[in-house]
């Protein structure tokens, strides 16, 4: 398997914009999270699911940040509007089943001017 | 509530010796321990785990000890290669529920 894999890689857009992060997560794997990377605030779960239905949005800073997962294989998270403080590296995992072991994908590093 | 803290931002060692990075949590309750591995521009990578049940567990190299007393883990790295140069991070799942709090990373530079 190749692992979780991000699209895209880096993503630069301008503030008031729409971005969309797109995640395939690792065959077989039930569990798909969402975190945020900052230096001031470290790594943040944002959003996971389980067999495709949200468990726990808590961590999701805004209504302008979005999650959906409509199969087993895809996952996305929009920001809409953008602003510069959602500037940040985001990184979609997996997991099996109740085994914690989170594989990270390689993460969308996010600027909005 | 959960807190994870490290002791350390960063910790520069000579390759061949060994390393320790250390952490500390709040919740007396947590019973699964990580450790995971960021290297530049990559995720982090799980590196081992520990259960509460558990005071030891070894790995390739690695080794995780854990103190339910004083609420401590900490990662042994034996004969440090620069491979092993990333930021390492603990973290602890948060109540019953799948929100893993990270710890907020120790740097690990090695020397040549």
């Amino acid at each position: 398997d190749a692992g979780v894999i991000q699209s895209p890689r880096h993503e630069v857009t301008e503030m008031g914009q729409e971005v969309t992060l797109r995640c395939k997560p690792i065959s077989g794997h039930d569990y798909l999270f969402w975190y945020r990377q900052t230096m001031m605030r470290g790594l943040e779960l944002l959003i996971y699911f389980n067999n495709n239905v949200p468990i726990d949005d808590s961590g999701m800073p805004e209504d302008r940040f979005s999650a959906k997962m409509p199969n087993a294989s895809f996952s996305t998270l929009k920001i809409q509007p953008s602003e510069p403080r959602d500037s940040a590296v985001y990184f979609c995992a997996s997991s099996l089943d109740r085994d914690l072991e989170a594989f990270f994908g390689q993460g969308t590093r996010l600027t909005v001017v | 509530g959960e807190s994870v803290g490290l002791h350390l931002p960063t910790l520069s060692v000579q390759e061949g010796d060994n390393s320790i990075i250390n952490c500390a949590y709040s919740n007396s309750a947590s019973d699964y321990f990580i450790w995971y591995k960021q290297e530049s521009g990559k995720g982090p990578q799980f590196i081992i785990d520990i259960r509460s049940n558990m005071d030891k567990r070894q790995g390739q190299r690695v080794t995780v000890l854990l103190n339910k007393t004083v609420k401590h883990l900490s990662l042994q790295i034996a004969a440090t290669q620069p491979g092993d140069s990333a930021v390492y991070f603990c973290a602890v799942p948060m109540d019953s529920s799948y929100k893993l709090i990270f710890g907020s990373g120790t740097r690990l530079l090695v020397r040549p």
